[in-house]
């Protein structure tokens, strides 16, 4: 089976620019979570998406953004990007939502730099 | 809102010998989850071991074993016979019972294992 796909694996940006990251969950997963992962802050919830809804999302500004799609696959967006945006981001993916004897499984995450 | 902490940004065992990780955490809840998450430089978090909060039974997995303390809130994971593969940071997690899938992780730990 195979796990959590995140592409790309690395990106370069500079600021001002807009970026977007993709994640595709385990077959049959069907809740899709992000995290940043800095340095300084370490591991911050972004958003949490299920059937194509955004159920939950943490405490980041209005520029990033995400979608879920009916084949589960999540996209996340951030505009105008900024330096303090350069992080680590990862993707979980868990069969339903509200169970966590389902845990969440990783993707090995996109590294964004910010130039 | 819940919040976790792991006091000791790095630690060093010896090959073949015991190591104990300690975490703390803060929650009003009765009844929620705890995980220890494993994140080698291939940067995928992958799930060591994980404790319900209403289980007093302590989880173990093979050589990780954990001591939860519901009462002082305290959730150490410890590692017998050391490997090499063992090396990697370390986040101590919370999620919530129910809901959200949202994960509260601790700013982590460096595991050095030599041989």
């Amino acid at each position: 089976k195979a796990g959590v796909t995140q592409t790309p694996r690395y990106l370069i940006k500079t600021r001002g620019q807009q970026v977007t990251l993709s994640c595709s969950p385990i077959s049959g997963h069907r809740s899709v979570s992000w995290y940043q992962q800095t340095p300084g802050q370490g591991l911050q919830f972004l958003f949490e998406y299920f059937s194509e809804t955004q159920r939950n999302k943490g405490n980041f500004p209005g520029r990033f953004s995400g979608r879920q799609f009916s084949n589960s696959r999540s996209e996340m967006n951030v505009s105008t990007l900024e330096l303090g945006d350069s992080a680590l981001y990862l993707c979980a993916s868990s069969l339903i939502p509200g169970f966590s004897n389902q845990p969440q499984h990783f993707g090995d995450g996109t590294r964004l730099s910010i130039l | 809102a819940q919040t976790v902490t792991q006091s000791q940004p790095e630690m060093s065992v010896q090959e073949a010998e015991t190591v104990t990780l300690s975490c703390t955490y803060d929650t009003s809840e009765s009844d929620y989850y705890l995980f220890w998450y494993k994140q080698p430089p291939s940067r995928q978090m992958i799930l060591v071991i994980r404790q319900e909060a209403y289980k007093q039974q302590n989880a173990t997995e093979n050589r990780f074993s954990v001591n939860f303390q519901k009462a002082a809130k305290s959730f150490s994971l410890k590692i017998s016979d050391s490997q090499l593969g063992d090396a990697a940071m370390y986040f101590c997690a919370y999620h919530t019972q129910g809901g959200s899938e949202k994960l509260v992780f601790g700013k982590g730990m460096k595991l050095t294992v030599n041989p």
